[in-house]
């Protein structure tokens, strides 16, 4: 059964980028996408973006100028870097397996597995 | 910007029908899904392409989608299903979630 890991800095300062990485164990990380999502405390989920083990990105256009993410297929890693980074972007951010699929036009898409999430707080 | 609305609250009796709707623009023109979020805890899908339920997950959580709006219906609803339930869609080119809401059983 794949499994999910965050890791990186639970503090980050303003202007500065944020850093994470997502091991997965249990299954190969190739040839599927991989998302990066966040929950601000107390509010709603926002996709960030996914990545495919070619290296393929899309990232959510709100978030497009300071989002980088990357994949390490013999590592089993991927990760995120956000450049910027302000007090809104404090919030528990998730590693996610992403099913997508373009089926006749329309587009199929849903998050299975999840991390289990880790806590960024930016503050100086 | 595409957006999925939720009602931000419910409440429903152990053993009721509890019906969560997400509306959105032609959303029966799109695949929709549901996740389940306990507290303290990452959210678990529970319906996939609109009425698909992942292995493991209980029979008693079913999904439609037609029109404007995606539901949600949990039959015989527990105590164990109180948690906070979150559809999602994709529209140009993004993921787009609803704002989620908060099922109490009581």
């Amino acid at each position: 059964q794949v499994q999910l890991q965050e890791s990186g800095p639970g503090l980050v300062k303003p202007s500065e980028t944020l850093s994470l990485t997502c091991t997965v164990s249990g299954g190969s990380i190739s040839s599927y996408y991989w998302s990066w999502i966040r929950q601000p405390a107390g509010k709603g989920l926002e996709w960030i973006g996914r990545i495919y083990t070619s290296g393929s990105t899309n990232y959510n256009p709100s978030l497009k100028s300071r989002v980088t993410m990357s994949v390490d297929t013999s590592k089993n890693q991927f990760s995120l870097k956000l450049s910027s980074v302000t007090a809104a972007d404090t919030a528990v951010y998730y590693c996610a397996r992403e099913k997508f699929e373009d089926i006749v036009g329309a587009i199929l898409n849903w998050f299975d597995p999840w991390g289990q999430g880790t806590l960024v707080t930016v503050s100086s | 910007s595409y957006e999925l609305t939720q009602p931000p609250s419910m409440s429903v009796s152990p053993g009721q029908t509890a019906s969560i709707t997400c509306s959105g623009d032609k959303l029966g023109d799109k695949y929709a899904c549901w996740y389940q979020q306990k507290p303290g805890q990452s959210p678990v899908l529970v319906i996939y392409q609109d009425t698909k339920r992942p292995s493991g997950i209980p029979e008693r959580f079913s999904g439609s989608n037609s029109g404007n709006t995606a539901t949600l219906t949990i039959s015989g609803t527990q105590a164990m299903d109180e948690a906070d339930y979150y559809c999602q869609a994709w529209d140009s080119s993004t993921v787009v979630f609803g704002g989620g809401t908060k099922l109490t059983v009581l």
